[in-house]
């Protein structure tokens, strides 16, 4: 059964990059062929999907977050990664990492990480 | 302001039925794609629990059921329960918007 794990710094400095890490156990992050998503909630709000990444490389971001969003892949650690830079106290959320549930275009999200609260302050 | 139209809230009382509705566009559910629903309770990770409009994933009670027609979709639950206070989320594909996954804004059920 695939678990996920994010780890990351938990306190971003307003202007600097926020990067996290998903780490996939219990299976390997290149089988199957599946996207592997980045989401968030802020305090309060809704869900956001910030962006995924294809176990080749390819990915697919938000439009309102895409100029500042990089996602990147390392099939041999079983981890895929989060870089969203120039960050404002606006980005403050819990990061969930999340798995399609399935390969095809509209799946779902299963499972999910417990998640990662990333706050922004000087 | 989401993709995916929600209620803010929806309220019933135990053993009652509640539905929440999920309102898209021609470009995400009204162009066939699917809608999913998930469970959000405070400090813990989402939990599947419709997927492809109306399958449940396992260990997910038959109290919970989804539907899909046109532009919109709804869930069901039915003998409703304490333990099912929590924030819901439909959730969808749009091919508007970059090979974007979109989520609704949420529905706060309250179990009176």
């Amino acid at each position: 059964q695939v678990q996920l794990q994010e780890s990351g710094p938990g306190l971003v400095k307003p202007s600097q990059t926020l990067s996290l890490t998903c780490t996939v156990s219990g299976g390997s992050i290149s089988s199957g062929r599946y996207f592997w998503s980045w989401i968030r909630q802020p305090a309060g709000k809704g869900l956001e999907w910030i962006g995924r990444i294809y176990t080749s490389g390819s990915t697919n971001y938000n439009p309102s977050l895409k100029s500042r969003v990089t996602l990147s892949i390392d099939t041999s650690k079983n981890q895929f990664s989060l870089n969203l830079s120039s960050v404002t106290a606006a980005d403050t959320a819990v990061y969930y990492c999340a798995k399609d549930r399935a390969n095809m275009i509209g799946s779902s999200f299963d499972p999910w990480g417990q998640g990662t609260l990333v706050t922004v302050s000087s | 302001q989401s993709v995916l139209t929600q209620p803010p809230s929806v309220s019933g009382a135990p053993g009652q039925r509640v539905t929440i509705s999920c309102t898209g566009n021609s470009s995400n559910i009204g162009a066939g794609y699917d809608v999913h629903w998930y469970q959000h309770l405070p400090g813990t990770a989402p939990k599947p629990l419709i997927y492809g409009n109306t399958n449940r994933p396992s260990g997910v009670p038959d109290r919970f059921s989804g539907s899909k027609s046109g532009t919109s979709a709804s869930l069901a639950i039915t003998g409703l329960q304490a333990e099912d206070e929590a924030d819901y989320y439909c959730q969808s594909y749009d091919s508007s918007l970059s090979g974007s996954k979109v989520f609704g804004g949420g529905t706060k059920l309250t179990v009176l």
